[in-house]
């Protein structure tokens, strides 16, 4: 079965910081992963997504994650954090050809002026 | 490209009557629709999985009963909450997936409050 870790319910950072997200995965397969940001009352919105290939992956919005396989985790990252940028994140996985998703406990991003 | 829309967008009803969800792909033919349920500050929890044209298949705990799926077009899917309860307040969230992309996109919710 799948699993996805997100550690840390609620990250602050300031504005002009790195941003840093975390997310391990648990998959006897190889998964597709996702990062998804919520922002209040909305639905989700993809930020990026590994599939095959490349293990760095670039999103919208200045955000990358890279998929380790030997440390199962897919973190999040942002090399300059925006007031803007301020929402929920979901880490997802997903397997199998019907591509049912688990997501993560989600990690709220809170950023200081 | 790739637009999801739910409708409505809040909905409040009175316990015991039914509601109603739309889920429409605008801009493409999605073979797969998921239906999802969020609870304030809490994850997203898969309610079912329904493909065009067959039954929904529904997650452990979930009741097929309460909770009845329709995915008649390839571009609508709906949700019925029958019989509903102050319990079945929630955030409820649909995705589509086209074709056989590996992505799903997501409607911008709708918020149930059963009185």
């Amino acid at each position: 079965a799948q699993s996805v870790t997100q550690l840390g319910s609620h990250v602050s950072v300031s504005e002009g910081a790195l941003v840093l997200l975390r997310c391990n995965y648990s998959s006897s397969v190889p998964p597709y992963l996702f990062w998804y940001v919520q922002y209040p009352n909305q639905g989700l919105q993809l930020l990026l997504k590994y599939t095959t290939g490349a293990t760095l992956v670039k999103g919208i919005n200045g955000f990358e994650a890279e998929f380790k396989k030997s440390e199962t985790s897919f973190h999040l990252t942002k090399p300059s954090a925006h007031m803007s940028d301020a929402a929920e994140y979901f880490c997802a996985v997903s397997v199998g050809g019907g591509f049912k998703t688990i997501f993560g406990a989600g990690t709220r991003l809170f950023v200081k002026a | 490209g790739a637009v999801v829309s739910q409708h409505p967008s809040r909905v409040i009803c009175k316990s015991g009557t039914s509601v109603k969800i739309e889920c429409r792909s605008l801009d493409f033919q999605a073979t797969t629709m998921f239906w999802y349920r969020q609870f304030p500050k809490q994850s997203l929890m898969l309610m079912a999985t329904s493909n065009e044209g067959s039954k929904a298949t529904y997650e452990q705990g979930v009741e097929k009963d309460k909770f009845l799926i329709n995915h008649a077009s390839l571009t609508l899917s709906t949700l019925t909450v029958t019989s509903a309860h102050p319990e079945d307040s929630s955030f409820y969230i649909c995705s589509a997936r086209p074709g056989v992309q590996e992505t799903q996109y997501f409607g911008p919710g709708t918020r149930l409050l059963v009185l």
